[in-house]
């Protein structure tokens, strides 16, 4: 069965320490990975996608890389305004050719200014 | 720069009322998808839209309906609401089933009682 776990489930830091969230996965068929944030209230916002072991993706704070088994999300100096719930989900190919999209159930970052 | 409207934000239902979602979006995408949200449950798929005039069901279709009623437009139905309905409703939509990254609307809390 594809399943994308994310550890851990909560994370509290202080302003400026850097982090990492983790996302492994076991799907087969894996086309791409995809971070998204959610705010409280909101949809998920896109952050990044992966489609190869070894990709790198950078946006402001955050980084993403991806191995065969697992993706991290860096937060590097992180300020309270990224403070959120940060989603993993895993698009791959199931049995029967069809795509499918496996979210995990996110890690709750709260930063402390 | 609207993306993914979904309308309404809040509804509350009688158990056996029905009510629809609707969700429209602005980008002229093929594939638009309806997810639910629950607390520790992540994100799961309920049916989804690869083009227009096509849908598929989900991980968890059941209790629900859906009608693509042009290539902008995504409607979820409740026909008979269920106590275990109520949830947070996200609509999306992305250029096509590949390799495409998912963009969420807002969401619509719906809380039957």
């Amino acid at each position: 069965e594809d399943q994308v776990t994310q550890s851990p489930e909560a994370l509290r830091l202080q302003e400026g320490e850097s982090s990492s969230l983790n996302c492994s996965y076991t799907v087969s068929g894996l086309r791409g990975l995809f971070w998204y944030r959610q705010d409280p209230g909101k949809g998920p916002e896109f952050l990044f996608t992966l489609y190869s072991a070894g990709e790198e993706k950078e946006k402001e704070r955050l980084k993403a890389t991806l191995t065969k088994k697992e993706s991290f999300l860096h937060i590097t100096a992180p300020k309270p305004e990224d403070s959120a719930t940060y989603l993993c989900a895993v698009q791959a190919i199931d049995q029967g050719g069809s795509e499918k999209l496996v979210f995990g159930k996110g890690t709750k970052l709260t930063v402390n200014p | 720069n609207a993306g993914v409207t979904q309308t309404p934000k809040f509804q509350v239902l009688k158990t056996g009322q029905s009510m629809t979602l609707q969700c429209a979006q602005d980008m002229n995408h093929n594939s638009m998808y309806w997810y639910r949200q629950d607390p520790g449950m992540g994100l799961r798929l309920i049916y989804y839209s690869a083009s227009e005039g096509t849908t598929d069901k989900g991980e968890v279709p059941n209790g629900y309906n859906v009608s693509r009623l042009n290539k902008r437009e995504f409607s979820l139905r409740l026909e008979s609401a269920a106590p275990s309905q109520t949830s947070v409703y996200f609509c999306a939509s992305s250029p096509g089933t590949g390799y495409n990254t998912i963009y969420f609307g807002e969401g619509s809390w719906l809380t039957v009682v």
